[in-house]
């Protein structure tokens, strides 16, 4: 039981360059998530997902776009990296019935130059 | 606009010295407040919800309580393995399945 995963673990893009983030969980999870967290921030939700194929916008969700093709893959892409996009990302799941109890993912850093 | 704000930012203990992290909240309509902890390199790990005011969770050394403005976590003689940033996090009334996370406390023990 692997729990949440996440690749890569580190990238370094230039400024407009695109990438994507892949997150996968092993546990039945409903809902995915897809946080940025920051020095000073705290964790900010970008994107959110409640079961596959669908998605909604979180609080920080202009540069990103995200997939749920399987309830278990949720997918980040940037399309054109900005410096301000630098940050460490974190993908998280959790039950439907219980979204508060969120298991996180190690994180993926990443910097745009 | 809902609110987490939690202090200090940095908290030096000694190895058995007792203390507390604050998280204070402006939210519509608490329907939950939640502790999580962080280890350096690591994603957050779910430690406790609370619901109501007057609530309490115990975990080991860790109390977490809750008042209608704001929620302690309490540390009982920690030791050097409790050093990490503990985070809190809100679900408000409005914020359908969104919480909203504090920029967290990071918490050294010193042996």
């Amino acid at each position: 039981n692997a729990g949440v995963t996440q690749t890569p673990k580190f990238r370094v893009l230039k400024t407009g360059q695109s990438m994507t983030l892949l997150c996968a969980q092993d546990m039945n999870h409903e809902y995915m998530y897809w946080y940025r967290q920051d020095p000073g921030m705290g964790l900010r939700l970008i994107h959110y997902s409640v079961g596959e194929g669908t998605t909604a916008k979180g609080e920080v969700p202009d540069g990103y776009n995200v997939s749920r093709l399987k309830k278990q893959n949720f997918l980040l892409g940037l399309e054109s990296a900005a410096p301000s996009q630098t940050s460490v990302y974190f993908c998280a799941s959790s039950y439907l019935a219980r979204i508060y109890e969120q298991y996180f993912g190690p994180g993926t850093r990443l910097t745009v130059t | 606009e809902d609110q987490v704000t939690q202090s200090p930012e940095a908290l030096r203990l000694q190895e058995g010295e007792s203390s507390s992290l604050n998280c204070s909240y402006t939210v519509s309509g608490l329907r939950g407040l939640f502790w999580y902890r962080q280890d350096p390199g690591k994603g957050p790990e779910f430690l406790f919800t609370l619901y109501s005011a007057g609530e309490e969770k115990e975990k080991e050394r860790l109390k977490a309580t809750l008042t209608k403005k704001e929620s302690f976590l309490h540390i009982t003689a920690p030791k050097p393995e409790d050093s990490a940033t503990y985070l809190c996090a809100v679900q408000a009334g409005n914020a359908g399945n969104m919480l909203t996370f504090g920029g967290g406390t990071r918490l050294m023990v010193k042996p």
